[in-house]
C-alpha cells in the first residue's frame, strides 16, 4: 500500500484515442501533481493542484487536460496524443504545496502511443 | 535549461563499501535538497532531505551533504547493501515557490 494508487498501470492508445489516467491518494494530503518522466531525462512536472485548485500549469500542451475533482482524487485526461507523449505519467501528493513537503509517487501509468 | 545536474549515469560499488552520489544545482535560491530512489516499476520514494541552514542530516546508512558555495550536494551510503540498488534522484526547490527540480538520477548497482 504506497498510499498513492495509479491506474492503470500500463495503456496503448492510437494517437486518435480518447483516456484517461487516475490518481487516488489515501494520506490526508492538500496537494496534488502530475510528473512525466521520459527515458534519461528529469521528472518535468506538469501540473499542481492545492486544495483542488490548479495552481501550476508547467507549459504543458491542450491534449493533456488535468481534472481534480476533490482533494484525494486527480485524473490527466490524453487526447489526440503524438508518439513523442509515450512516457512514465506519475502521480504525487504531499501535505502542503511546498517543496519543504516531501512528495509520495504512485508506481506510475507507462503510456505508449502508437 | 537543467537547473539541477546528477552528471554520473550509474555507479557501480561493491556491498559493504560506501556509495557516494552527487548532484549539483545552479539556482542559488534553492534552499531545499531531497533525495529520492526508485526501483523498477515503482514510483520514487523519499529518502532523506536537507534544508540550506544545514550542511549534513544523517538517518541511519544515509546521509546528505550539502556545499552552498559550490552548489553541491552528495549522498552517501555506508555501507551499501545489494538492496540499495535503485535509480537515485536528487531534487531541489525554493520554499516559497513550492516546484521541485529534478535530477536526470543516477543508477546505483550494489555487486555481492
Amino acid at each position: 500500500e504506497t498510499g498513492v494508487t495509479q491506474t492503470p498501470r500500463h495503456l496503448v492508445m492510437g494517437m486518435t484515442n480518447k483516456k484517461s489516467l487516475k490518481c487516488e491518494q489515501h494520506l490526508g494530503h492538500n496537494a496534488m501533481y502530475w510528473y512525466k518522466q521520459s527515458a534519461k531525462k528529469p521528472l518535468e512536472l506538469m501540473f499542481v493542484y492545492s486544495l483542488e485548485e490548479r495552481v501550476e500549469n508547467n507549459s504543458v500542451p491542450s491534449r493533456f487536460s488535468p481534472e481534480c475533482p476533490n482533494s484525494s482524487h486527480l485524473f490527466l485526461h490524453l487526447h489526440t496524443l503524438q508518439p513523442e507523449d509515450s512516457a512514465l505519467y506519475l502521480c504525487a501528493s504531499s501535505q502542503d504545496w511546498g517543496s519543504g513537503s516531501p512528495l509520495h509517487f504512485g508506481n506510475g501509468t507507462r503510456l505508449t502511443v502508437t | 535549461d537543467q537547473q539541477v545536474k546528477q552528471n554520473s549515469p550509474s555507479l557501480s560499488v561493491q556491498e559493504g563499501r560506501i556509495s557516494i552520489l552527487n548532484c549539483d544545482y545552479t539556482n542559488s535560491m534553492f534552499d531545499y535538497f531531497l533525495w529520492y530512489k526508485k526501483y523498477p516499476a515503482e514510483g520514487p520514494t523519499f529518502l532523506i532531505s536537507i534544508s540550506s541552514i544545514k550542511d549534513k542530516n544523517e538517518d541511519g546508512r544515509f546521509t546528505v551533504f550539502l556545499n552552498k558555495s559550490a552548489k553541491h550536494l552528495s549522498l552517501h551510503i555506508v555501507p551499501s547493501q545489494p538492496g540499495d540498488s535503485a535509480v537515485y534522484f536528487c531534487a531541489a526547490g525554493e520554499d516559497s515557490w513550492g516546484k521541485l527540480q529534478f535530477g536526470a538520477g543516477t543508477q546505483v548497482v550494489v555487486t555481492p
